[in-house]
C-alpha cells in the first residue's frame, strides 16, 4: 500500500524557517517525481514544488521561488521542503503528492498533510 | 501560467441527481487535465486523469469529457458520499495548475 506520511510543520515566526518531511513506503520511490502542494485555510489547491526521480530538476511556483529548497533522500524513501523567509501567506497545510508517471504530471497519491502556520 | 477556471464555485444538489462542472484552461492544454474530490479535512482523492480516464477504484457514476480548453466533470447519480469540493488540474505544463474548486452542498 502506498503510503505518504508528512511531518514537521508547527508553528513558526515571520521570516523564520521551518523543514517539512514526507516519508513514502509501498513503493519504489526512487522511481517517482514527487511535489509538495499547498493549502492555505478555507482556500483551493497551491502546487509549490517538484522534483524529478533523481533530483536533478527541480521547479519551483513563483510565489516560493528563493526561499523555499526541495530536495530528496532516496536512499530514506524522503522527500523535504526546506522553508525560509517565512511569510502570513505561506500558511497552510502542506501535502507531499507522488506523480502518476514521467509523462503524466498528475498526482495519483497525496499523504495526509501537515499544517504550518506562520504569526508572531 | 495556464488558468484554470471552474464553473460554478458552488451549488444544492439532492441525492440521485445529474451534475455536471466545469473547468476552462486559458491555453488548449490537449488532455492533460485531472480532477481531484477533497472532502474536509482529509487530502484530495484523484478521480479523472487524461480528461476522461476513471482512476482505478472510482465509481463508474463519475465520468470526465474534453480536451482543449474546456471540460467537464459529470457524476451521473449523486451519492450521500460525493457532497464534497472537486477540482480540476492542468498537467501540459509546469507551473501546474488546479482551478479554484466546485463545493458540492446537500439541497
Amino acid at each position: 500500500e502506498v503510503q505518504l506520511v508528512e511531518s514537521g510543520g508547527g508553528l513558526v515566526q515571520p521570516g523564520g524557517s521551518l523543514r517539512l518531511s514526507c516519508a513514502a513506503s509501498g513503493f519504489t520511490f526512487s522511481s517517482y517525481e514527487m511535489n509538495w502542494v499547498r493549502q492555505a485555510p478555507g482556500k483551493g489547491l497551491e502546487w509549490v514544488s517538484y522534483i524529478s526521480s533523481s533530483g536533478s530538476t527541480i521547479y519551483y511556483a513563483d510565489s516560493v521561488k528563493g526561499r523555499f529548497t526541495i530536495s530528496r533522500d532516496n536512499a530514506k524513501n524522503s522527500l523535504y521542503l526546506q522553508m525560509n523567509s517565512l511569510r502570513a501567506e505561506d500558511t497552510a497545510v502542506y501535502y507531499c503528492a507522488r506523480t502518476s508517471s514521467s509523462w503524466d504530471d498528475y498526482f495519483d497519491y497525496w499523504g495526509q498533510g501537515t499544517l504550518v502556520t506562520v504569526s508572531s | 501560467a495556464i488558468r484554470m477556471t471552474q464553473s460554478p464555485s458552488s451549488f444544492s444538489a439532492s441525492t440521485g441527481d445529474r451534475v455536471t462542472i466545469t473547468c476552462r484552461a486559458s491555453q488548449g492544454i490537449s488532455s492533460y487535465l485531472a480532477w481531484y474530490q477533497q472532502k474536509p479535512g482529509k487530502a484530495p482523492k484523484l478521480l479523472i486523469y487524461a480528461a476522461s480516464t476513471l482512476q482505478s477504484g472510482v465509481p463508474s457514476r463519475f465520468s470526465g469529457s474534453g480536451s482543449g480548453t474546456d471540460f467537464t466533470l459529470t457524476i451521473s447519480c449523486l451519492q450521500s458520499e460525493d457532497f464534497a469540493t472537486y477540482y480540476c488540474q492542468q498537467y501540459y505544463s509546469y507551473a501546474v495548475t488546479f482551478g479554484q474548486g466546485t463545493k458540492v452542498e446537500i439541497k
